[in-house]
């Protein structure tokens, strides 16, 4: 167990729907991440939080936005879903969100988009 | 539990046997490096880094190496067990506040 919690552990949907993926960071961590992994595209970072601060932004579509609260749990919101946006997505935390930080990674939330 | 279902590199390995897993960086300014292991069902786990000033660095049954000239970078295993059975990510990055990219991974299948 990393100590970095997800919930749901399932989500289904349809297309064109919004949900909200949640991420509770292990106790200490300031960092949060937020990454893709689907079938066809690998792991893929989306962004990453610090300190409730966006602090790095990779692939991460329009149609999605993070945030991470004062209280460090962070959320990531999907919106106008597309099939193409079933996938399992994970979270990660990290003490102080340096490269060098070793990132804990959540079980991860698979979604799935009807 | 869940898999990812890439139709990824795969090695299959007897148990007992060392494992190499390689991996080709794409980044020539990358200066941090490191192995996540993945087994079904559950996010990646850490299990070794090094940085671009060392070539090589050993954990407990983990071993790296980094060789810059080539961009590559490769895992080894010794003694491989069966819960070895995992698919792993070499990642990359500089010693900065930036991303780390992730390659695609190898599926390492251990046969008892």
């Amino acid at each position: 167990d990393s100590g970095v919690t997800q919930t749901p552990k399932h989500l289904i949907t349809a297309t064109g729907q919004r949900v909200t993926l949640r991420c509770s960071p292990r106790s200490g961590d300031l960092s949060v991440y937020w990454y893709q992994q689907s079938l066809d595209q690998g792991l893929q970072f989306l962004i990453q939080y610090y300190n409730g601060e966006e602090r790095a932004k990779g692939n991460i579509l329009e149609r999605f936005s993070a945030q991470q609260f004062p209280d460090l749990h962070s959320e990531l919101n999907l919106s106008s879903l597309e099939l193409g946006d079933s996938a399992l997505y994970f979270c990660a935390s990290s003490v102080a969100g340096r490269n060098t930080d070793t990132q804990y990674f959540g079980p991860g939330t698979r979604l799935t988009v009807l | 539990g869940e898999s990812v279902g890439l139709h990824l590199p795969t090695l299959s390995v007897q148990e007992g046997d060392n494992s190499i897993i390689n991996c080709a960086y794409s980044n020539s300014a990358s200066d941090y490096f490191i192995w996540y292991k993945q087994e079904s069902g559950k996010g990646p786990q850490f299990i070794i880094d090094i940085r671009s000033n060392m070539d090589k660095r050993q954990g407990q049954r983990v071993t790296v190496l980094l060789n810059k000239t080539v961009k590559h970078l490769s895992l080894q295993i010794a003694a491989t067990q069966p819960g070895d059975s995992a698919v792993y990510f070499c990642a990359e990055g500089k010693t900065s506040y930036d991303k780390v990219i992730f390659g695609p991974g190898t599926s390492l299948s251990v046969i008892p």
